[in-house]
């Protein structure tokens, strides 16, 4: 069966620090790859979708930034966290674009 | 846009209600899918219907589209405490990686 991996599953950084969240995915290949950030209160706000080692498709302009160094990993990055950063991450997999999400558990990031 | 918008934004209900929300959308679609977020979890898929697809049961779920109206709806039946949470709608487009754009959600509370 396949299963979702983020870490960590909480942060607490200063504003101007790097970040670094990374999400796996076990039991499938070749899967399509997505980054959501939801806010407090909010909905899900898509920021990144690959659907394949290094095709990476940026929905939002930020100072966020997305990798796909391996197929069934993603990382997202940011070389300086905003206040306005802080919210839930959250990574998802699917088959392809015919097909259901997967989501992991998220990563609650708190910037300070 | 694809983004799905839910209505009601909150829905208040007594444990064995039906609970019904809507969901709309503007373009042509792929599919919808419908999820459901439990306080400071990540999203659970619930039904995925296809835009050939006029109606789908799953459990205690129904889910129906209409495509010329561009439409959706979430009937849960003989709701339970467990059944409070925000649930999302997501219209899936051609040829776009699969992402999705969520709306803001309906909130959900089943009081028992």
């Amino acid at each position: 069966s396949q299963t979702i991996h983020q870490w960590p599953a909480t942060l607490v950084q200063p504003v101007g620090s790097p970040l670094s969240l990374e999400c796996t995915v076990e039991g499938t290949s070749n899967p399509n790859l997505y980054w959501y950030r939801q806010a407090a209160g909010r909905g899900l706000q898509l920021l990144f979708y690959s659907v394949g080692i290094g095709q990476i498709s940026s929905e939002v302009p930020q100072n966020l930034s997305a990798s796909r160094p391996q197929d069934r990993q993603f990382i997202l990055s940011s070389k300086k966290l905003l206040l306005s950063d802080s919210g839930f991450y959250l990574c998802a997999w699917s088959r392809d674009e015919a097909y259901e999400q997967y989501f992991g558990p998220g990563t609650r990031l708190t910037v300070t | 846009s694809q983004q799905g918008e839910e209505d009601p934004q909150a829905l208040s209900i007594q444990e064995g209600e039906n609970a019904t929300m809507n969901c709309s959308y503007k373009t042509s679609i792929n599919n919808l899918q419908w999820y459901r977020q439990n306080s400071g979890r990540g999203l659970v898929h619930l039904i995925l219907i296809r835009s050939n697809e006029r109606e789908k049961h799953s459990g205690r779920l129904r889910v129906t589209l209409d495509t010329s109206k561009k439409s959706s709806s979430l009937l849960i039946t003989a709701s339970r405490a467990a059944d409070t949470a925000s649930y999302f709608c997501a219209p899936s487009g051609y040829n776009q990686g699969g992402k999705l754009i969520f709306g803001q959600g309906t909130e959900l509370s089943v009081k028992p």
